[in-house]
């Protein structure tokens, strides 16, 4: 089975432009949460998306949104770029009923 | 105080050694424990999952939850080299989003 997939893996930018993170979950896991995992730190949480719903938002900047598709795949937007962007961008998924959650390999945002 | 604390090492043990990580946390709502082990620019990767107090084995891997002291612990039996890697306590109290420990990094000596 495949696990959580997300792309690309690496990216580039430039400060002050905007970047579009994708993530597919499990199959048949239907919640998606994203997390900013800086260098020397865990993960911190950004959204959680449940049945294509919001179901939670961390303490980041409106400059970050996301969305879930009707496949439960995810995308996360962040605009106008900050050095301090600059981060490994995780996706987790979690089944129904399941407290567990799955992380995929991360996107490793670097803001120039 | 941060809801979940974690001692950021690095530890460094040798081949075949009794590793133990632990964390603390704030929140007595949390119910949920879990232990993920990150290699370098890698995702973390989920190796135990525990619910409320108690014990949880898993091959060389036990990991152990004391809801009255708040503080929670992974041992690693027969270290190996392998092991190496940075390890990340998490918890939540339901379908919450997970709050991390800010990792320890291990490293076991050949």
């Amino acid at each position: 089975d495949a696990g959580v997939t997300q792309s690309p893996t690496h990216l580039i930018k430039t400060r002050g432009q905007h970047v579009t993170l994708r993530c597919s979950p499990i199959s048949g896991h239907k919640s998606v949460s994203w997390y900013q995992q800086v260098l020397g730190q865990g993960p911190q949480f950004i959204f959680q998306y449940y049945e294509k719903e919001e179901r939670g938002r961390g303490n980041f900047p409106d400059r970050f949104s996301a969305r879930q598709f009707p496949n439960y795949s995810s995308e996360l937007n962040v605009n106008a770029l900050l050095l301090g962007d600059s981060a490994l961008y995780l996706c987790a998924s979690r089944g129904s009923g399941g407290r567990e959650a799955f992380f995929g390999q991360g996107t490793r945002l670097t803001v120039v | 105080q941060k809801e979940v604390e974690q001692d950021p090492g690095p530890l460094s043990v040798p081949e075949g050694a009794i590793v133990s990580l632990n964390c603390t946390y704030s929140n007595s709502a949390f119910q949920y424990f879990m232990w993920y082990r990150q290699y370098s620019r890698k995702g973390p990767e989920l190796l135990m999952y525990t619910y409320s107090s108690g014990n949880k084995e898993d091959g060389r891997f036990t990991a152990q939850v004391d809801k009255s002291s708040k503080y929670i612990s992974l041992f690693i039996r027969d270290s190996q080299p392998s092991d190496s890697a940075t390890y990340l306590c998490a918890m939540s109290a339901g379908n919450t989003p997970l709050v991390f420990g800010k990792g320890t990094r291990l490293s076991v000596i050949a």
